[in-house]
């Protein structure tokens, strides 16, 4: 079964752009969830899809938005970018009672 | 969010175990112990989980005290290819369905393994 993709690999974008990242889950997993990687803050959770609904938020502004496709693929958005922005964007997906998440390899951003 | 404390670095030797430690004093009847690990430029990885009894899994070893206030990650012969952040993670399911969860990850323990 192949992993999760997340489409681009590396990304650099000015201040005041939007972008936008593509993930897509483990064949059968309705569930993404999005984080952010930092040095300074480490990884945080952004949000969570399930079967097309944001089910659960993290704390961070409203330029950041997501969306869920009936097939269950995820894009995420970043509106205005700031310099602040530049991070490693994972994308995770999970299926079944067991609630483990696999994680794609990251979508590298890089404000300038 | 219950939280969990790790040392933030650990150092081992190739073909040696490694016990890494956790503690998560204030962690409830009903949460799981998971733990992840990331290796450089990759995204995080699942390693292992429990609720209550020790785990056995092809990667490592997960031992769980009586009181559950604590838990070690066991890698019984550890490799250059386990050098990584370990975290430990108690899950949060925002409701009792379990629909709406999230990962809280720490600093972390870094694991250097040495040839």
């Amino acid at each position: 079964k192949a992993g999760v993709t997340q489409t681009p690999r590396y990304l650099i974008k000015t201040r005041g752009q939007q972008v936008t990242l593509s993930c897509s889950p483990i064949s059968g997993h309705r569930s993404v969830s999005w984080y952010q990687q930092t040095p300074g803050q480490g990884l945080q959770f952004l949000f969570e899809y399930f079967s097309e609904t944001q089910r659960n938020k993290g704390n961070f502004p409203g330029r950041f938005s997501g969306r869920q496709f009936s097939n269950s693929r995820s894009e995420m958005n970043v509106s205005t970018l700031e310099l602040g922005d530049s991070a490693l964007y994972l994308c995770a997906s999970r299926f079944g009672p067991q609630n483990i998440q696999y994680f794609g390899a990251g979508t590298r951003l890089s404000v300038l | 969010d219950a939280k969990t404390t790790q040392p933030n670095s650990m150092e081992s030797n190739e073909e040696e175990p490694v016990h890494l430690p956790c503690n998560h004093s204030t962690i409830s009847g009903t949460d799981y112990i998971h733990w992840y690990r990331q290796l450089p430029s990759q995204g995080p990885e699942y390693v292992i989980h429990g609720l209550t009894s020790n785990v056995n899994n092809r990667m490592a070893s997960l031992a769980i005290a009586e009181d559950r206030k604590s838990s070690t990650l066991i890698l019984h012969r550890a490799t250059l290819r386990d050098a990584a952040v370990y975290y430990c993670i108690l899950p949060v399911y925002a409701n009792s369905g379990g629909s709406n969860y999230k990962l809280t990850f720490g600093k972390g323990t870094l694991l250097t393994v040495n040839p």
